[in-house]
């Protein structure tokens, strides 16, 4: 099993151009998550899906926009990068529990990220 | 807002020696897990402490958790080179459905 893949690893884009991250696991897990990691404040939660054609925005979610058409993939969209969005992204996914509660008790499986850059 | 601060924000120490992260949350959870980072890599899951343990031990790792001190550590005994990671804590955010919320990390060397 490969786990949670990330596409592409790195990308370079200039303000204002758009692009799409894929991330893609193999698990048969309910939930995916995106993050991104900037020094010195750890992982911040961008979006997150609770199940196919379902999305939630996280802490910081503006500037963002993400897709789950299909279980195992995870879309996450930047129509108009700005330099303040270059940063690690992290996707991760986890299985889910009967009852609300219990789904804070998910473990996450990491994709190995995805560095942007934005001039 | 991050829920989960850890201290101290970099530790290093020789190898054989053991090392103690600590981490401090602001609301009430029902658990508590830790995660390491290699560099240039993502996280793995290490160990998930609930809210009505106080200890848990996994191989060379040992968490510990204080509800009323809203408090965590990690201790890592006889360390290895191959521990030099960056080290978090998460706790589940209210504020999003009970999904992970991470701290910042205590990023730690051990030298050989």
């Amino acid at each position: 099993n490969a786990g949670v893949t990330q596409t592409p690893k790195f990308r370079v884009l200039k303000t204002g151009q758009s692009m799409t991250l894929l991330c893609a696991q193999d698990m048969n897990h309910e939930y995916m998550y995106w993050y991104r990691q900037d020094p010195g404040m750890g992982l911040r939660l961008i979006h997150y899906s609770v199940g196919e054609g379902t999305t939630a925005k996280g802490e910081v979610p503006d500037g963002y926009n993400v897709s789950r058409l299909k279980k195992q993939n995870f879309l996450l969209g930047l129509e108009s990068a700005a330099p303040s969005q270059t940063s690690v992204y992290f996707c991760a996914s986890s299985y889910s529990r009967r009852g609300y509660l219990n789904n804070s008790y998910n473990e996450q499986f990491f994709g190995p990220g995805t560095r942007l850059t934005v001039l | 807002s991050q829920q989960g601060e850890e201290d101290p924000q970099a530790l290093s120490i020789q190898e054989g020696e053991n090392a103690t992260m600590n981490c401090s949350y602001k609301t009430s959870i029902n658990n508590l897990q830790w995660y390491r980072q290699n560099s240039g890599r993502g996280l793995v899951h290490l160990i998930l402490i609930r809210s009505n343990e106080r200890e848990k031990h996994s191989g060379r790792l040992r968490v510990t958790l204080d509800t009323s001190k809203k408090s965590s550590s990690l201790l890592i005994t006889a360390s290895r080179a191959a521990d030099t990671a960056s080290y978090f804590c998460a706790t589940p955010g209210k504020e999003y459905g009970n999904k992970l919320v991470f701290g910042a990390g205590t990023i730690l060397r051990v030298k050989s």
